[in-house]
């Protein structure tokens, strides 16, 4: 069975471009889950879907951010325009459901680097 | 890798030897913790996980303890093998809606042979 997937898995920008990232889940899963590390940070959630819907968006950190989810399977998060400190790993992650002990399985991560 | 920059307590064990990794955290709401393991180029993997309403819970060459009263969580390897060298995360999760995990900072395991 084919993991999380996340592409690219290293995109180098300049500051006031925009990137758009995509984590394709286990085939299956209807939820999906966006976190990112920053620089010198601890690995934090952004959002939350279930199926095509935003559960939980409160970890985003402002417009400049946006995630999609049409048709429920992949998603993209883009950030337009890009910040230097928007430079980290982000990590994409599925599960098949949403309760406590419900075990999220982790993609490899994009590094962003925004100069 | 995908660390530069980030000043992780570090813990050097020998080959064999046993390790254990600490993790304090805030949310006495808090129900289920999970310890992760992240390898270089990786994203975190699921190694265990305890709810709330237990101290200890084992695994294969794995063990995690959980004091609620002082909201501390450890991780527990036995024979530590090159294989464990990683980064290692606590999260916790406090059971409302949206599963959303809250992380560690995280500690680095180097093994020596």
């Amino acid at each position: 069975e084919a993991g999380v997937t996340q592409f690219p898995s290293h995109s180098v920008i300049e500051k006031g471009q925009t990137v758009t990232l995509r984590c394709d889940p286990i085939s299956g899963h209807d939820n999906l889950y966006w976190y990112r590390r920053v620089m010198g940070k601890e690995i934090k959630f952004l959002l939350h879907f279930v199926k095509e819907s935003k559960q939980d968006e409160s970890g985003m950190p402002n417009n400049r951010f946006l995630a999609e989810r049409t048709g429920g399977t992949y998603s993209t998060l883009k950030v337009q325009p890009a910040e230097l400190e928007d430079s980290g790993v982000y990590f994409c992650a599925s599960s098949d459901l949403s309760g406590a002990g419900d075990e999220q399985y982790f993609g490899p991560g994009t590094r962003l680097t925004v100069t | 890798g995908e660390s530069v920059g980030l000043h992780l307590p570090t813990l050097s064990v020998q080959e064999g030897d046993n390790s254990i990794i600490n993790c304090a955290y805030s949310n006495s709401a808090s129900d289920y913790f999970i310890w992760y393991k992240q390898e270089s180029g990786k994203g975190p993997q699921f190694i265990i996980d305890i709810r709330s309403n237990m101290d200890k819970r084992q695994g294969q060459r794995v063990t995690v303890l959980l004091n609620k009263t002082v909201k501390h969580l450890s991780l527990q390897i036995a024979a530590t093998q090159p294989g464990d060298s990683a980064v290692y995360f606590c999260a916790e999760n406090s059971g409302a809606a949206g599963n959303k995990l809250t992380f560690g900072g995280g500690t680095r395991v180097l093994v020596k042979p």
